[in-house]
C-alpha cells in the first residue's frame, strides 16, 4: 500500500515570496490533515479536511496561509506572503476517518531566508 | 484547553537498558492516544495507538499504557538498541491530534 505522498522534500525561499505544497494521501483516505512542525516542538495542527470539507482550521494564519483539497483526495497548501517564522516542517497526515491511526508523509522542509 | 507534555526532553542511555518515556495530557476527555517516533529529517510513524478504553497496548519491545484518570501515558521500550535512538511524540486525540513536544532518544553502543 503506497504511503501519504509529498513534494517537494525541500523547499528554500526569500521573506515575501510565495509557495505551495502538495500532498496526496492514502487511497481511499477520507481524511486529511496539514501541520507545522518548528524545530524542536511537536506538530501542530494547521487544517483538517473531511473529504473536500473543513472540519478544523482554527489555527490557520488565514491571512497568508491557504489550503484546498478539490475532489476529497489531493490537496495543496500555500502560503503567501512567507515570513521568517514560517520556516518548519510542513507535514501532511490522512486517515479512514475519526480517531484512527493517522499516517504521515515525510514532509515538507521549508526555509525562509 | 489540552495541553501534552513529555518529560525528559532528551534521554541518552547504553545500549541494553530498559526504558520508560513519559507523557501527561490535562484534558482526560480524549478519544485515543498514540505514541509516534520521528527519525531525523523524516515523517512521524506511528508505534502503538491506544483507544480510550484500553489500559496498554504491546508490539515487539515496545509497552505503551495509558491512565487516563491521572492523565499518563508511558512508552516503555525493553532491551534499547541504537536503532531505536529518534525522537518519540505522543498525541492525544480528542477530536484533534494535540502533540507533546517529543523526547529524542540516543542508545549508545
Amino acid at each position: 500500500e503506497a504511503g501519504v505522498a509529498q513534494s517537494p522534500r525541500y523547499k528554500i525561499i526569500e521573506k515575501r515570496q510565495s509557495v505551495a505544497f502538495w500532498c496526496n494521501p492514502i487511497s481511499g483516505h477520507a481524511t486529511l490533515y496539514w501541520y507545522q512542525q518548528i524545530l524542536g516542538q511537536g506538530p501542530k495542527l494547521l487544517i483538517q479536511f473531511q473529504n473536500n470539507g473543513v472540519v478544523d482550521d482554527s489555527q490557520l494564519p488565514k491571512d497568508r496561509f491557504s489550503a484546498e483539497r478539490l475532489k476529497g483526495v489531493d490537496s495543496t497548501l500555500k502560503i503567501q506572503p512567507a515570513k521568517l517564522e514560517d520556516s518548519a516542517v510542513y507535514l501532511c497526515a490522512s486517515t479512514l476517518g475519526g480517531p484512527d491511526t493517522q499516517y504521515f508523509g515525510p514532509g515538507t522542509r521549508l526555509t525562509v531566508l | 484547553k489540552q495541553e501534552v507534555t513529555q518529560i525528559p526532553a532528551a534521554l541518552s542511555v547504553p545500549e541494553g537498558e530498559n526504558l520508560v518515556l513519559n507523557c501527561s495530557f490535562t484534558d482526560s476527555a480524549i478519544y485515543n492516544l498514540q505514541w509516534f517516533r520521528q527519525d531525523p529529517g523524516k515523517g512521524l510513524t506511528s508505534l502503538l495507538l491506544i483507544q480510550s478504553s484500553q489500559r496498554e497496548q504491546t508490539s515487539g519491545r515496545l509497552n505503551a499504557s495509558l491512565d487516563k484518570s491521572s492523565g499518563r501515558s508511558t512508552l516503555y521500550i525493553a532491551a534499547s538498541q541504537p536503532g531505536d535512538s529518534a525522537t518519540y511524540l505522543c498525541a492525544v486525540i480528542g477530536g484533534k491530534l494535540i502533540f507533546g513536544q517529543g523526547t529524542t532518544l540516543q542508545v549508545k553502543p
